[in-house]
């Protein structure tokens, strides 16, 4: 069966450090997705991509990058991370194109902790 | 830009009885998505109900339903027959055309009681 994998699923970093979350879908969808989710924020929109070397920064994507060298993976890095992004993140992906639903499949979520 | 308004954080409800959770969108789009996804504490989020606001019919999924209201620019998920399963964080979501770039509420807890 097709499916979204996140990794690591939990990760402590210190403070001023790089992070990398992983990505992988098997799905073959273009659209990739990056969301963080807090308590009372929702899950808001870090980055996203419509396809191989395409990225676009969404509403909290300061202090986060993207690159997209392939339809699979859409990896995620925090270039020095701060207790700020002390979150949990969901990557995510669906389908473009007419009949297309609208709708998101989601990894399992990887939970980042910075001290 | 879409903004989703969840303005109950949280909600509880007795096992067999009916909820409602409120949501409430603003957009200048004519052509969108609303959803409703159930966090569990397993953290996976689920799709539980999906509505094109082009059709006027309201979405029904077995014990779930929503109330469309498009001039309100209202979306509320309705669960009949309630259990303990239920018990999640749920998550209204609006969604244009640029497929999949979601704007979620801030999310409810349903607590469900035995």
């Amino acid at each position: 069966d097709a499916e979204i994998t996140q990794s690591p699923r939990h990760k402590i970093t210190e403070t001023g450090r790089q992070v990398t979350l992983a990505c992988h879908q098997t799905w073959n969808h273009n659209n990739m997705f990056w969301y963080r989710q807090d308590l009372g924020h929702g899950l808001r929109l870090i980055h996203y991509s419509y396809g191989v070397h395409d990225t676009n920064k969404g509403e909290v994507s300061d202090g986060y990058s993207v690159s997209r060298s392939n339809t699979e993976d859409l990896p995620l890095t925090l270039e020095s991370a701060a207790s700020s992004q002390t979150s949990v993140y969901f990557c995510a992906s669906s389908a473009p194109g007419t009949g297309n639903t609208g709708e998101l499949f989601f990894g399992e979520g990887s939970r980042l902790t910075v001290l | 830009a879409q903004t989703v308004t969840q303005s109950q954080p949280e909600m509880s409800v007795q096992e067999a009885e009916t909820v409602t959770l409120s949501c409430t969108y603003d957009t200048s789009e004519s052509d969108y998505y609303l959803f409703w996804y159930k966090q569990p504490p397993s953290r996976q989020m689920i799709l539980v109900i999906r509505q094109e606001a082009y059709k006027q019919q309201n979405a029904t999924e077995n014990r779930f339903s929503v109330n469309f209201q498009k001039a309100a620019k209202s979306f509320s998920l309705k669960i009949s027959d309630s259990q303990l399963g239920d018990a999640a964080m749920y998550f209204c979501a609006w969604g244009g055309t640029s497929y999949g770039k979601l704007t979620f509420g801030q999310g409810t807890i349903l607590t469900v009681h035995p």
